[in-house]
C-alpha cells in the first residue's frame, strides 16, 4: 500500500524558511517522479514541482509561480522527499501534499504570519 | 499556464440522482504522445484528495463503475449515473499535458 506522510509545517515569518518532510512507503521509491502540490484553504490545488525517478537523473522542475525560492530533493537511502522553501510569503499560506502521480499525502499546514 | 474551467461552481443533489460536472482547458489536452492527460479526483470534506480517473476515461480500480468520464480536446465530462452520500465533497478536473499542471477551481457536490 502506497502510504506517503508529510511533516514539518507551522508557522513562520515572512521572508523566513522551512524545510517540509514526506515519508515514502510501500513502493520502491527510486521508481517514481515525486511531486509537490499545495492548496490554500477553500482554492484549488497549485502543482508546484517535481524530481524525477532515478532512470532521469533525480532532475527537478518547478512551477515558475516558485521556481528559485522552493527546491525539491530526496533522500533515496531513506525514502524522504523534501520540500525547502524559502523567502516566504504571506500567499505561500496552504496545505502543502506530496503526491506519487495519482496518490497523495495527509498534508502539512504551512502559515505564513507575523 | 492551461486555464481549466469548471461547471457548475455547485450541486444539490439528492441520493440516487444522477450528476454531471463540465470541464474546459483553454488549450486542446491532446498530446503529442496521442493522450489526453485530464484526470478528476474528488476531496472529501477534512481530507486530502482522492483519485478518481485518469486520461479521460479510464477509473482506477478502487473506483465504483457509477463514475465515468468523457471528453476530448477541450471538453470534458465527469458523470456519476447515482449519486451516493460517499460521493459528497468538491470535484476537481486537472491536466497534466501541458507545463505546469493545473486544476481547475473545483464543483462541491452536496447532498439535498
Amino acid at each position: 500500500e502506497v502510504k506517503l506522510l508529510e511533516s514539518g509545517g507551522g508557522l513562520v515569518q515572512p521572508g523566513g524558511s522551512m524545510r517540509l518532510s514526506c515519508a515514502a512507503s510501500g513502493f520502491t521509491f527510486t521508481d517514481f517522479y515525486m511531486n509537490w502540490i499545495r492548496q490554500p484553504a477553500g482554492k484549488a490545488p497549485e502543482w508546484l514541482g517535481f524530481i524525477r525517478n532515478k532512470a532521469n537523473g533525480y532532475t527537478t522542475e518547478y512551477n515558475p509561480s516558485v521556481k528559485g525560492r522552493f527546491t525539491i530533493s530526496r533522500d533515496n537511502t531513506q525514502n524522504m522527499l523534501y520540500l525547502q522553501m524559502n523567502t516566504l510569503r504571506a500567499e505561500d499560506t496552504a496545505t502543502y501534499y506530496c503526491a506519487r502521480g495519482s496518490y497523495w499525502g495527509q498534508g502539512v499546514m504551512v502559515t505564513v504570519s507575523s | 499556464d492551461v486555464v481549466m474551467t469548471q461547471t457548475p461552481v455547485s450541486l444539490s443533489l439528492a441520493i440516487g440522482q444522477p450528476a454531471s460536472i463540465s470541464c474546459k482547458s483553454s488549450q486542446s489536452l491532446l498530446g503529442t504522445s496521442g493522450k489526453t492527460f485530464l484526470n478528476w479526483i474528488l476531496q472529501r470534506p477534512g481530507q486530502s484528495p482522492k483519485r478518481l480517473i485518469y486520461q479521460v476515461s479510464k477509473l482506477y480500480s478502487e473506483v465504483p463503475d457509477r463514475f465515468s468520464g468523457s471528453g476530448s480536446e477541450t471538453e470534458f465530462t465527469l458523470k456519476i449515473s447515482r449519486v451516493e452520500a460517499e460521493d459528497l465533497g468538491v470535484y476537481y478536473c486537472w491536466q497534466g499535458t501541458h507545463f505546469p499542471d493545473t486544476f481547475g477551481a473545483g464543483t462541491k457536490l452536496e447532498l439535498k
